[in-house]
């Protein structure tokens, strides 16, 4: 079975354009999650969707948004991008609303 | 507030020695999770174990053990025998008991193990 998948696994963008992130969970879990892993440090939590509803949100400016499809695959949106929005950005599925979460290989985004 | 400490940054051994990852967390959460998960140079974040708060039990998995103390907060991490692939950044991480899966993360640590 395929594992989580994300694309586009690395993109660059100039300051102040708009970048879309995609990920597709692991077969039959429905809540999706996504966090931000700046170098050197562990990930932040910015969103988690279950069952299309948005379940939770870190301490992200609005600039951050995202959403999950009926299929429960995910995007994560950024808008008026800044350079310290430069990390790999990482979604993560589980089978429920909590439990041990599954995660991709990320979306490398630097922003120049 | 929920907040895991890692204070090892950097480790390294040589093959076949045992090292022990420290972990630290402060909850006020009565119910909650601990997790330890590996982070190899492609990026992905890689499950190894998830303990519940209710559950002291030590765990052994292989040459992977667990020791979860809720008396200090700490879980830490032991591998046995440290072998080159274990190479990697290992996070604690913890998730309160609540609807929502918002894991909070240590720093990492770098474990290098050298042949």
């Amino acid at each position: 079975d395929a594992g989580v998948t994300q694309s586009p696994t690395h993109l660059i963008k100039t300051r102040g354009q708009q970048v879309t992130l995609r990920c597709s969970p692991i077969s039959g879990h429905k809540s999706v999650s996504w966090y931000q892993q700046v170098l050197g440090q562990g990930p932040q939590f910015i969103f988690q969707y279950y069952e299309k509803e948005e379940r939770g949100r870190g301490n992200f400016p609005d600039r951050f948004s995202a959403r999950q499809f009926p299929n429960y695959s995910s995007e994560l949106n950024v808008n008026a991008l800044l350079l310290g929005d430069s990390a790999l950005y990482l979604c993560a599925s589980s089978l429920g609303a909590t439990g041990e979460l599954f995660f991709g290989e990320g979306s490398r985004l630097t922003v120049l | 507030a929920q907040k895991v400490t890692q204070a090892q940054t950097e480790i390294s051994v040589v093959e076949k020695e045992d090292v022990t990852l420290d972990c630290v967390y402060e909850t006020r959460d009565t119910t909650y999770y601990l997790f330890w998960y590996k982070q190899p140079p492609s990026g992905e974040l890689v499950f190894l174990i998830r303990r519940n708060s209710f559950d002291e039990q030590n765990e052994i998995s292989g040459r992977y053990s667990w020791n979860f103390q809720k008396s200090t907060s700490s879980f830490n991490f032991t591998i046995t025998a440290s072998q080159v692939v274990d190479s990697a950044v290992y996070f604690c991480a913890l998730s309160g008991g609540g609807l929502g899966q918002n894991f909070v993360f240590g720093p990492g640590t770098r474990l290098s193990v050298l042949p």
